[in-house]
C-alpha cells in the first residue's frame, strides 16, 4: 500500500546540534512531499514542499529537506536547532492516483538547553 | 491574505448528540479536504470538496458528512457521536492548479462526554 512512514517518534537535541527526522515513502506515482510543524493546540504549518525539480528544497524556519528517489527518503534537516523548534513534526505525500496526503505518524522534536 | 479559518475552535458535546463545524478556506482556494487527528490512529483523511462536490473520501463511518457551498466554505458533520469521535478536526485548503498543497487551519477540539 501507498504509505508515508517516519522513523522515530521522538527526537531529543541539544540547542545549537543538528536536527534530522528522518521520512520514508511507498508511492505508486511521482510523489509529492512535504513537511508540516505543529505546535501544541495549533494546526499544520508547511515547513517545506518536493513537487518536482530540484531535489534540495529550502524550507522555512531554516529547514531544508532532500528527495531521494533511489532511497525512496525524505529527509528534513536543520543545521542549529533552537528552543523555537521544539514541536511535533509530520511527514506528508502524495502517493497515489487522488490527491489526499498521507500522513506519517510524527515526530515530536524537544530541545535541550 | 487571510488564512484558513475554523470554528468553533472548541466544542463539548454529549454521546449520541450531533455536531456540525465550519471551515473557511483562503481566498480563491477551492478545494477543502479534512482531517481527523488523534493520539492512537494520528491524522486521518476524511473526505474533500471541490466546487461543491464530494471529490475524495476516506474511511470513515456515514456518520461523517459534509458539504461545500457556493463560496468554498465547508462544513463537516457528525451525528451521534461517539467517544471515540472526539479528536482535532483538521480543515485544509488548496489551489485547484496546485491541489497537492494544502494550508491548514487551526482545527476544531472537539470532546465527546
Amino acid at each position: 500500500a501507498q504509505s508515508v512512514t517516519q522513523l522515530g517518534s521522538h527526537v531529543s537535541v541539544s540547542e545549537g546540534a543538528l536536527v534530522l527526522l528522518r521520512c520514508n515513502y511507498s508511492s505508486s506515482v511521482p510523489p509529492y512531499l512535504f513537511w508540516y510543524v505543529q505546535y501544541p493546540n495549533q494546526g499544520l504549518q508547511l515547513l517545506l514542499k518536493y513537487t518536482t525539480g530540484a531535489t534540495l528544497v529550502k524550507g522555512i524556519n531554516g529547514f531544508e529537506a532532500e528527495f531521494k528517489k533511489s532511497e525512496t527518503s525524505f529527509h528534513l534537516t536543520k543545521p542549529s536547532a533552537h528552543m523555537s523548534d521544539a514541536a511535533e513534526y509530520f511527514c506528508a505525500g502524495r502517493v497515489s492516483n487522488d490527491y489526499k496526503l498521507s500522513f506519517g505518524a510524527g515526530t515530536t522534536v524537544t530541545v535541550r538547553a | 491574505k487571510a488564512g484558513v479559518t475554523q470554528t468553533p475552535r472548541y466544542l463539548i458535546k454529549t454521546r449520541g448528540q450531533q455536531v456540525t463545524l465550519s471551515c473557511s478556506p483562503i481566498s480563491g482556494h477551492r478545494s477543502v479536504s479534512w482531517y481527523q487527528q488523534t493520539p492512537g490512529q494520528g491524522l486521518q483523511f476524511l473526505f474533500e470538496y471541490f466546487s461543491e462536490t464530494q471529490r475524495n473520501k476516506g474511511n470513515f463511518p456515514g456518520r461523517f458528512s459534509g458539504r461545500q457551498f457556493s463560496n468554498s466554505r465547508s462544513e463537516m458533520n457528525v451525528s451521534t457521536l461517539e467517544l471515540g469521535d472526539s479528536a482535532l478536526y483538521l480543515c485544509a485548503s488548496s489551489l485547484e492548479g496546485a491541489k497537492e498543497t494544502q494550508y491548514f487551519g487551526p482545527g476544531t477540539r472537539l470532546l465527546v462526554l
